[in-house]
């Protein structure tokens, strides 16, 4: 079955407590994404990838990291969690985005963090 | 100020009965618009995609329209069933800097009661 898989579902961490969301899609996508998802506000990207090795910030990039070295997974990193990134985080995942965006993204069922 | 809006945020209805929800956007240049579902506790999933030259789509019950001329979209759906109680997203894409970026709606909430 095609599909994006993120992991944990559910995490309570401490502020400071390093923390690591994996995501991994298994349609051969070249663009994988990062978003956070708050009351009141729409989807908010973090970061994307546009393939292995190629990584690039997105509109709410402070306090996360990503890195890319396998075309299937795409890892969001929370080297120091503060109760502000307490959110629902999805991971997506397309064919290559072109310049028109005209390509569908698939999204993972999501990961509800909470920052105590 | 590239933005998105929906209206209502929210939204009750009966079961059986017609509604539509509304997507405004400010974005330009404009590339498309597309409307997503999400379930509770789940990934948006893709409803209906349309470019600048399109101005309806449909998807089984959901009907999109697209007014590229006032920059409105609106997601039309008919003979509502419990399943379509959801939170529907507009998203719009568009050119920045060579580049094509997107902007996701806040979305609308819909409720389908019995």
């Amino acid at each position: 079955e095609a599909q994006v898989t993120q992991n944990p579902r559910y995490l309570i961490t401490v502020t400071g407590k390093k923390l690591t969301v994996t995501c991994s899609q298994n349609m051969n996508h070249e663009y994988m994404s990062w978003y956070r998802q708050d009351p009141g506000l729409g989807l908010r990207q973090i970061y994307y990838s546009m393939n292995v090795e190629v990584t690039d910030k997105g509109d709410v990039p402070e306090g996360y990291k990503v890195s890319r070295k396998e075309k299937r997974n795409f890892p969001l990193i929370l080297e120091s969690p503060s109760p502000n990134q307490t959110s629902l985080y999805f991971c997506a995942s397309s064919f290559h985005r072109d310049r028109g965006s005209y390509n569908e993204q698939f999204f993972g069922p999501g990961t509800r963090l909470t920052v105590l | 100020k590239n933005q998105v809006e929906q209206s209502p945020q929210s939204l009750i209805i009966l079961e059986g009965k017609n509604c539509t929800l509304q997507c405004n956007y400010t974005v330009s240049p404009f590339s498309n618009l597309r409307w997503y579902k999400q379930d509770t506790g789940r990934g948006p999933v893709s409803l209906t995609i349309m470019t600048f030259s399109e101005n309806t789509k449909s998807n089984g019950r959901y009907t999109a329209t697209l007014d590229a001329d006032t920059k409105q979209s609106s997601l039309h759906i008919t003979a509502s069933q419990l399943s379509d109680s959801a939170s529907y997203i507009c998203v719009v894409s568009f050119f920045y800097s060579s580049a094509s970026k997107i902007i996701f709606g806040s979305g609308t909430r819909l409720s389908i009661r019995p």
